[in-house]
């Protein structure tokens, strides 16, 4: 079946602009985590979203960055005014729940974003 | 704060050589131990993901144990080739009712043939 898409898988912007990454998750997983990874540090959590529960909005870093998925289906990050420390790889996973029992989580191909 | 080591962050080895890399982790809170393997313009793809203490896992030539005592696991790979060229990272899920993942920054194998 199809995995998890994300689009667009480049995008470069200027600095100040607003930029929106789309995810689209496994049909039937409920839960989806969006991640990102600056050049020379690891894979770090942003934001999760489980059904229509509150997100963990926790790993978001600053309020220039939003999320919003609707129901159980797709999921946009919105970055504002970026910065060029915005610049790195968005990674979108999804699930079949969440929770901390180790459920494997499938990822996209990645958004690479460049604030120039 | 919950921290993901992972050593070597980079190795280079010739085709048919065997080799491992280590994951360390906080042993309290422990939930589950999740292996992924990241190639160059692709998505990350899960290998294992472990939770009990002990557990050995396989898939072909790569395998990994878990110890969640003293909080390490390792990965192994038997007669690397080319195509295992890739960043592998583990990941311990956090503690919080989410199971969102913390990262180690990876190691990176470069496999030459």
């Amino acid at each position: 079946g199809a995995g998890v898409s994300q689009s667009p898988s480049n995008k470069v912007t200027e600095k100040g602009k607003d930029v929106e990454l789309r995810c689209d998750p496994i049909s039937g997983h409920t839960a989806l985590y969006w991640y990102r990874q600056r050049l020379g540090q690891g894979l770090e959590f942003l934001i999760y979203f489980q059904g229509n529960s509150a997100p963990d909005k926790s790993g978001l870093p600053s309020d220039r960055f939003s999320a919003e998925r609707t129901g159980e289906s797709v999921s946009t990050l919105t970055i504002q005014r970026t910065q060029q420390e915005d610049s790195a790889v968005y990674l979108c996973a999804s699930s079949l729940v969440g929770g901390r029992v180790g459920y494997e989580q499938y990822f996209g191909p990645g958004t690479r974003l460049t604030v120039t | 704060i919950l921290n993901v080591e992972q050593s070597p962050q980079s190795l280079h080895v010739q085709e048919g050589d065997s080799t491992n890399f280590t994951c360390s982790f906080p042993s309290s809170n422990f939930y589950a131990l999740h292996w992924y393997r990241w190639e160059t313009a692709k998505s990350p793809e899960a290998l294992f993901v472990m939770t009990l203490n002990g557990d050995e896992k396989k898939k072909g030539r790569i395998s990994a144990t878990l110890n969640t005592k003293e909080g390490y696991s390792y990965l192994y790979i038997k007669g690397s080739q080319p195509e295992d060229s890739a960043t592998y990272l583990c990941a311990s899920t956090h503690p919080s009712n989410t199971g969102k993942l913390i990262f180690g920054q990876g190691t990176t194998l470069q496999v030459k043939p």
